[in-house]
């Protein structure tokens, strides 16, 4: 079955940023699907932050993506995030999840990833 | 941008049906899903495209949409159904999440 890790420092200084990358094993990226990147504030609700498709496309949530670029290494089955410039407004539990479509009107995502903590602090 | 409201909580009684909504413009014009979150875990997906079940989600969870609203009925429901439900939607290539909403089962 598909699973996914995220994987990345647990802290970084404001203004620095943020990397990680989501390793996906059980299914090869390059045969499908899109791949998404969703964060949660301690706390608080969940926040798409943007999606990749196994070509290279991307698609990113408009309050971000200034500042959010998400790239895939099909050699190594992993997508990755980085999202720059970083505040304390963006510690929040970051996942990474598969995301499927139907006819492209619409997207869900399963699995998720366990969620890594990433904590913007100096 | 497009928005998805939910009520922060919910209260059920064990045994009773919960209903759990999500309201947007003209949602039922568009596709719903749900997701479970119990804490320190992962959301995991309960329903898509309104009404569709993944494997091994109970058939106490059901899905339907229509106007202004999406619902999330849960039949029988059960202690271990206690968590946050976040609707979930797909509007001009990008994926929007409603609040959350707290269930408790009392």
């Amino acid at each position: 079955q598909v699973q996914l890790q995220e994987s990345g420092p647990g802290l970084v200084k404001p203004s620095e940023t943020l990397s990680l990358i989501c390793t996906v094993s059980g299914y090869s990226i390059s045969s499908g699907y899109h791949w998404g990147w969703i964060r949660q504030p301690p706390g608080k609700g969940l926040q798409w932050i943007g999606s990749i498709y196994n070509t290279g496309s991307t698609y990113y949530n408009p309050s971000l993506k200034s500042r959010v670029t998400i790239s895939v290494d099909t050699s190594k089955n992993q997508f990755s995030l980085k999202l720059t410039s970083v505040t304390a407004a963006d510690t929040a539990v970051y996942y990474c999840a598969r995301q499927d479509d139907y006819v492209g009107s619409v997207h869900w995502f399963d699995p998720w990833g366990q969620g890594t903590l990433v904590t913007v602090s100096s | 941008s497009y928005e998805l409201t939910q009520p922060p909580s919910v209260s059920v009684s064990p045994g009773q049906t919960a209903s759990l909504t999500c309201s947007g413009d003209k949602l039922g014009g568009k596709y719903a899903c749900w997701y479970q979150q119990k804490p320190g875990q992962s959301p995991v997906l309960l329903i898509y495209q309104d009404r569709k079940r993944p494997s091994g989600i109970p058939e106490r969870f059901s899905g339907s949409n229509s106007g202004n609203t999406a619902t999330l009925t849960i039949s029988g429901t059960q202690a271990m159904d206690e968590a946050d439900y976040y609707c979930q939607t797909w509007d001009s290539s990008t994926v929007v999440f409603g609040a959350g909403t707290k269930l408790t089962v009392l």
